[in-house]
């Protein structure tokens, strides 16, 4: 079984530019969730979606945004990049909502 | 407020050195809480889930429990291999499903 795929692995990317982030859940989950992780920071959620529909938010401005379409894969993008927005990105996928998240191996995003 | 704390922040043990990681959490009615893996640079690798008080899991050399405030991550006899950032993840009751996420062990076995 094929398990959660994030593309690209790696991104570096200028300041003021916007940049889209692709996460293919595990078949069958429907819902998936992104985090930002810096160095020395825990995981900040930054927003989850269950059958295409935004279910929680985290506290990040605008800029970053996402949707999930009807075969739940999902997309995240921020816009007008800063310095501070270099991270790895986290996708998660869960087959319900009450169940373990499985991850992917990241987006390694560097604002330049 | 929900919350999560781990500790300790770090912990260095030799190879072999049994010990234990601390998951404290105050949340309204607790649903589950989670353990990861995660090693530099990569994706957190689920564990364990854990849904109600005096419940025990294990996995080869770690051992999970949990009471009504707190988890416990035990690591029996550990290797080299087991360095890693240990994350301990609560989900409450009304929260719509929405994990809060404790800051994480950075444990490292010294051979």
């Amino acid at each position: 079984k094929a398990g959660v795929t994030q593309t690209p692995r790696y991104l570096i990317k200028t300041r003021g530019q916007q940049v889209t982030l692709s996460c293919s859940p595990i078949s069958g989950h429907r819902s998936v969730s992104w985090y930002q992780q810096t160095p020395g920071q825990g995981l900040q959620f930054l927003f989850e979606y269950f059958s295409e529909t935004q279910r929680n938010k985290g506290n990040f401005p605008g800029r970053f945004s996402g949707r999930q379409f009807s075969n739940s894969r999902s997309e995240m993008n921020v816009s007008t990049l800063e310095l501070g927005d270099s991270a790895l990105y986290l996708c998660a996928s869960s087959s319900r909502e009450d169940t373990e998240a499985f991850f992917g191996q990241g987006t390694r995003l560097t604002v330049v | 407020e929900d919350q999560v704390t781990q500790s300790p922040e770090a912990l260095r043990l030799q190879e072999g050195e049994s010990s234990s990681l601390n998951c404290s959490y105050t949340v309204s009615g607790l649903r589950g809480l989670f353990w990861y893996r995660q090693d530099p640079g990569k994706g957190p690798e689920f564990l364990f889930t854990l849904y109600s008080a005096g419940e025990e899991k294990e996995k080869e050399r770690l051992k999970a429990t949990l009471t009504k405030k707190e988890s416990f991550l035990h690591i029996t006899a550990p290797k080299p291999e087991d360095s890693a950032t240990y994350l301990c993840a609560v989900q409450a009751w009304g929260s719509n499903y929405q994990l809060i996420w404790g800051a994480g062990t950075k444990l490292i076995i010294k051979p």
